[in-house]
């Protein structure tokens, strides 16, 4: 069945650093993937959908230039997080939309810890 | 904006009990999603539906669209369905995959 890849899984990093996470639909091609963003018991957020071959819609309060969203092709999805801070450390999680029916697959998410 | 409640918050069963759990949301759909999130974050989409009940195994969800509520049930209950499950719907009319999501039902199933 549709898989959705996402890397990595945990990091761990320095404050001012960047993280690049990639999330891959392995099997279909996803048009739109979606990034979230969750906090420790707390809901998923969207935080912005991708769109490829076009600019990311972010949601209200995301901001922009501190999370980069890049689709450059049907099957690859990135979210790099700038200027990384510890505010910034959450578990951020990917999706996408496999054909007409709209079915949703997710990935595994990755743990991102800023010290 | 779509509004998504859950109840409850946190269930404890013991294996082998039926289980439910709600969700109400706002505004009207075109589909619902039922997801389940397990202790490693990764998350599984149960079902997706707009009208009626399905069935997958111990799994069912029904939805009544009138009422804007759905049900997760869970049959004869194991350990392993521990999870988190969430129930997401369309921000808003248009949406489509564009999804709010409720706060999630923590489930513990006991041996």
């Amino acid at each position: 069945g549709a898989v959705v890849s996402q890397h990595p899984s945990w990091v761990i990093c320095k404050s001012g650093t960047s993280v690049k996470i990639e999330c891959r639909s392995l099997d279909f091609q996803a048009t739109t993937m979606f990034w979230y963003r969750q906090f420790p018991k707390q809901s998923l957020m969207l935080m912005a959908t991708s769109n490829e071959g076009s600019k990311a819609t972010y949601e209200q309060g995301v901001e922009k230039d501190k999370f980069l969203i890049n689709h450059a092709s049907l099957t690859l999805s990135t979210l790099t997080v700038t200027s990384a801070h510890p505010e910034d450390s959450s578990f951020y999680i990917c999706s996408a939309v496999s054909g007409s029916n709209e079915k949703l697959f997710f990935g595994s998410g990755t743990q991102l810890s800023v010290l | 904006k779509n509004e998504v409640e859950q109840s409850p918050q946190n269930l404890t069963a013991q294996e082998g009990e039926f289980i439910t759990i709600n969700c109400s949301y706002s505004v009207g759909i075109s589909a619902l999603h039922w997801l389940q999130q397990h202790p490693g974050g990764g998350i599984v989409s149960l079902f997706m539906l707009s009208s009626g009940k399905k069935k997958h195994g111990r799994l069912i969800a029904t939805i009544n669209i009138q009422e804007k509520h759905s049900s997760l049930h869970i049959t004869a209950s194991h350990p392993r369905d521990s999870a988190v499950y969430i129930c997401a719907v369309p921000t808003r009319e248009t949406s489509g995959s564009r999804l709010t999501f409720g706060e999630g039902t923590q489930l513990t199933v006991n041996p």
